[in-house]
C-alpha cells in the first residue's frame, strides 16, 4: 500500500524559513509524481499552493515555493507570517488517474 | 468565477448508500481539459482522494473504495454524482467536490484548481 508520509508537526519562527517534506514509503519522490501542496485552516476547504512541484495557484504570495529535496517533495516557506499557521497537505499522483495525500503538517508560528 | 457546490443528506445510516451532487457554476463542466473529483476527509484526518469522472464519463477510483464508489455526470445539468454504498463509522467525513485540471493531449490530471466548500456527513443510526 502507498503512503505519503510528511512530518505531523513543525514549527517556525515569525520572519523565518521552513521546509515540509512530502515522501513515499515505497520510494523516491520525483517530478513525474505531479507533487501539489495544499494549505487548510480550520473549518475551510483546502486551498491548493503548488501544483506539478513548484508552479504556483493564482494569488499565492511568493513566499511559498515548492520543490524536490533528495527524494522527497518540498514545500519552503521563507519570510513566515503569522497567518501562515495551518495544515499543510502534499498530494501524488501515482498514474492511472489516482491521486494520494498525506496525513498533512501541523505549522505553528511562534 | 468558476464555482463547486456539494449538496445531499448530512446524516446517513450505517448499511445505506451515500447520494451527494456537485452542482458547477460559472464554467462548463463539458469541458476537455479537466476532470471533475470527489475528496473527503474525515475528523482530524488528513484528505483522501475518492475518485474522478471525466465529462465523457470515463472514470478512476481509489483502489481501496473502488467495490463500493460509483461517480457519474450529468453533462445536461452541469454537475456531477457520487454514490458511496455499505456506509459505515468510517466513511464520516466532510465530503468534497474538485475540477482538475488535465494536460492537453495525454490527459493527465496535475492540478486541484478549484474546491468546493465541502459538505459533512454524518454516519450514524
Amino acid at each position: 500500500q502507498t503512503v505519503v508520509t510528511q512530518e505531523p508537526s513543525f514549527a517556525v519562527s515569525p520572519g523565518g524559513t521552513v521546509t515540509l517534506t512530502c515522501g513515499l514509503n515505497s520510494g523516491s519522490v520525483s517530478v513525474g509524481y505531479y507533487p501539489s501542496w495544499f494549505q487548510q485552516t480550520p473549518g475551510q476547504a483546502p486551498r491548493t499552493l503548488i501544483y506539478t512541484t513548484n508552479s504556483r495557484s493564482s494569488g499565492v504570495p511568493d513566499r511559498f515555493s515548492g520543490s524536490i529535496l533528495g527524494n522527497k517533495a518540498a514545500l519552503t516557506i521563507t519570510g513566515a507570517q503569522a497567518d501562515d499557521e495551518s495544515d499543510y497537505y502534499c498530494a501524488l499522483y501515482m498514474g492511472n488517474g489516482i491521486w494520494v495525500f498525506g496525513g498533512g503538517t501541523k505549522l505553528t508560528v511562534l | 468565477q468558476l464555482q463547486l457546490q456539494e449538496s445531499g443528506p448530512g446524516l446517513v445510516k450505517p448499511s445505506e448508500t451515500l447520494s451527494l451532487t456537485c452542482t458547477v457554476s460559472g464554467g462548463s463542466i463539458s469541458s476537455s481539459d479537466c476532470y471533475w473529483g470527489w475528496i473527503r476527509q474525515p475528523p482530524g484526518k488528513g484528505p483522501e482522494w475518492i475518485g474522478s469522472i471525466y465529462y465523457t464519463g470515463n472514470t478512476h477510483y481509489n483502489p481501496s473504495l473502488s467495490s463500493r464508489v460509483t461517480i457519474s455526470v450529468d453533462t445536461s445539468k452541469n454537475r456531477f454524482s457520487l454514490q458511496l454504498t455499505s456506509l459505515a463509522a468510517a466513511d464520516t467525513a466532510v465530503y468534497y467536490c474538485a475540477r482538475i485540471a488535465a494536460a492537453a493531449g495525454s490527459l493527465r490530471p496535475y492540478y486541484f484548481k478549484y474546491w468546493g466548500q465541502g459538505t459533512l456527513v454524518t454516519v450514524s443510526s
